[in-house]
C-alpha cells in the first residue's frame, strides 16, 4: 500500500536549522510530485511547494523562497524538506503529501510537529 | 494567488441532516475542462483526507454521503446525511494555479 512516513518531532532552537524527512514506498517514487503543507496550531493549510523527484524540479510558494528547501535521494525514496533560520512562527505541524495525476493531493505523511524554542 | 473563501466558519447539523460548505475562488480554477477544486477532511492530529476530487469526483472508498459540486468560482461540499464520524474541519484547494491555495477551513459539529 502507498505510504509516506515522516520524520518524528523536532524541538530546535531559534536561529537553527531543521531537515524533516518523507519516505514513500509502495509506488514509483519519482512518477509524482511531493508536496510540503505547512499547518500553525489551531489554524489551516498553507502550501510550501512541490519537488519533482523525477528531475529534482522545484517549485516554492513566494512566501517560503529563502525559507524552506525541497531534495530528494531517489535511492531511498525520501523527499526532505529543510528549513532555516528558524524563529517561532516556524512553529507548525508540516505535511508531505503526493500530488496525484488529478491534481488532487491523494496520500499524506502523518506529520511531523516543529517547535522551535530557547 | 487565487483566495479560496469558505463558508461558514463553522456549523451545527444535526445526525441525518444535510451540512452544505461554500467555497468561492477569486478567479476561476477551470482549465482544459476540468475544475481543480478540492475537498479534503481533517480530524484532530490527523493529517487531511481526500474526499473529492475534481469539484465532483467521489475519491475511492469515500462514503457516497458525500458530493461535490460547482465550476469556475463556486464550489459547494455536501454531507447528507451527517454521521457522528463526520465531526471534522472539512477545506477545499485549489490545484489550477502556483501558488496552490487552501480555504480557511470549515468546522462542523453536530448539534
Amino acid at each position: 500500500q502507498i505510504q509516506l512516513q515522516q520524520s518524528g518531532p523536532e524541538l530546535v532552537k531559534p536561529g537553527a536549522s531543521v531537515k524533516i524527512s518523507c519516505k514513500a514506498s509502495g509506488y514509483t517514487f519519482t512518477d509524482y510530485y511531493i508536496n510540503w503543507v505547512k499547518q500553525k496550531p489551531g489554524q489551516g493549510l498553507e502550501w510550501i511547494g512541490w519537488i519533482y523527484p523525477g528531475s529534482g524540479n522545484t517549485k516554492y510558494n513566494e512566501k517560503f523562497k529563502g525559507k524552506a528547501t525541497l531534495t530528494v535521494d531517489t535511492s531511498s525514496s525520501t523527499a526532505y524538506m529543510q528549513l532555516s533560520s528558524l524563529t517561532s512562527e516556524d512553529t507548525a505541524v508540516y505535511f508531505c503529501a503526493r500530488r496525484g495525476l488529478r491534481g488532487n493531493f491523494d496520500y499524506w505523511g502523518q506529520g511531523t510537529t516543529l517547535t522551535v524554542s530557547s | 494567488d487565487i483566495v479560496l473563501t469558505q463558508s461558514p466558519a463553522s456549523l451545527a447539523v444535526s445526525l441525518g441532516q444535510r451540512a452544505t460548505i461554500s467555497c468561492r475562488a477569486s478567479e476561476s480554477v477551470d482549465s482544459y475542462g476540468n475544475s481543480f477544486m478540492h475537498w479534503y477532511q481533517q480530524k484532530p492530529g490527523q493529517p487531511p483526507k481526500l474526499l473529492i476530487y475534481r469539484a465532483s469526483n467521489l475519491e475511492s472508498g469515500i462514503p457516497a454521503r458525500f458530493s461535490g459540486s460547482g465550476s469556475r468560482t463556486d464550489f459547494t461540499l455536501t454531507i447528507n446525511p451527517v454521521e457522528a464520524d463526520d465531526v471534522a474541519t472539512y477545506y477545499c484547494q485549489q490545484s489550477n494555479e502556483d501558488p496552490y491555495t487552501f480555504g480557511g477551513g470549515t468546522k462542523l459539529e453536530i448539534k
